[in-house]
């Protein structure tokens, strides 16, 4: 069983409606967890930090949380071409170790 | 903005010679790891440090792979002797706190083995 595990997509919608983005993670006892755009050819850079069951908004950022089906998401309002990229998923696991999820691939159609 | 530095930006080397990836952490950051990532594959976790010892490591951080942080700024990567399949992007992060701690990426080296 995969650590972590992300649709890959390609998931495409047009700009201004919402994109959801699904990861699903196997240890139990992982407390936090993380959203990260990777464009093409560059480095993760950091969305969202999450750490207790329910939702976190940061401005057309949300990420939600529920610990007993093992479940992160991103939801992403007012969606831009800009946001075209690669999302992953990110759980911790031990305290200090971390797994990536192969990532999904959103495309924002202007 | 503080950001993690990586150098080189792209390293070429033959099979079986060693190489070390250089990172500069974010100042007051405290903890800091190095992630692998093959062509068109997932973000792999090799390493985290603090406290100048190594804090946790994957099953692909094995003998060939060593780190280091030599002085109050640097943290390196050290490969013995490299592989074709060691080709990769390599990653440096660093967070202020285990676990909890969001961590920042730096750009990356592109380590080519032929």
């Amino acid at each position: 069983q995969k650590e972590v595990e992300q649709n890959s997509g390609p998931l495409s919608v047009p700009e201004g409606a919402i994109a959801s983005l699904n990861c699903t993670y196997s240890d139990r006892g992982s407390q936090s967890f993380f959203w990260y755009r990777q464009y093409s050819g560059k480095s993760p850079e950091l969305i969202m930090s999450i750490y207790s069951n329910g939702d976190k908004e940061d401005g057309r950022f949300t990420a939600q949380l529920n610990k007993a089906s093992q479940y992160v998401s991103l939801l992403i309002r007012d969606s831009q071409p800009s946001d075209s990229a690669t999302y992953l998923c990110a759980v911790e696991r031990n305290g200090n170790q971390f797994y990536f999820g192969t990532g999904t691939s959103l495309t924002v159609i202007p | 903005e503080p950001e993690v530095t990586q150098t080189p930006s792209h390293q070429v080397t033959q099979m079986g010679q060693e190489v070390i990836l250089r990172c500069v952490p974010i100042s007051n950051h405290l903890y800091f790891y190095w992630y692998r990532q093959i062509l068109g594959q997932k973000v792999e976790f090799l390493v985290s440090f603090y406290n100048n010892e190594i804090s946790e490591k994957s099953e692909i951080f094995d003998d060939q792979f060593s780190v280091e942080r030599p002085d109050g700024s640097n943290f390196t990567l050290k490969i013995r002797s490299t592989k074709l399949e060691d080709s990769a992007m390599y990653f440096c992060a660093s967070s202020e706190a285990a676990g909890v701690g969001e961590q920042y990426f730096g750009p990356g080296t592109r380590l080519t083995v032929t």
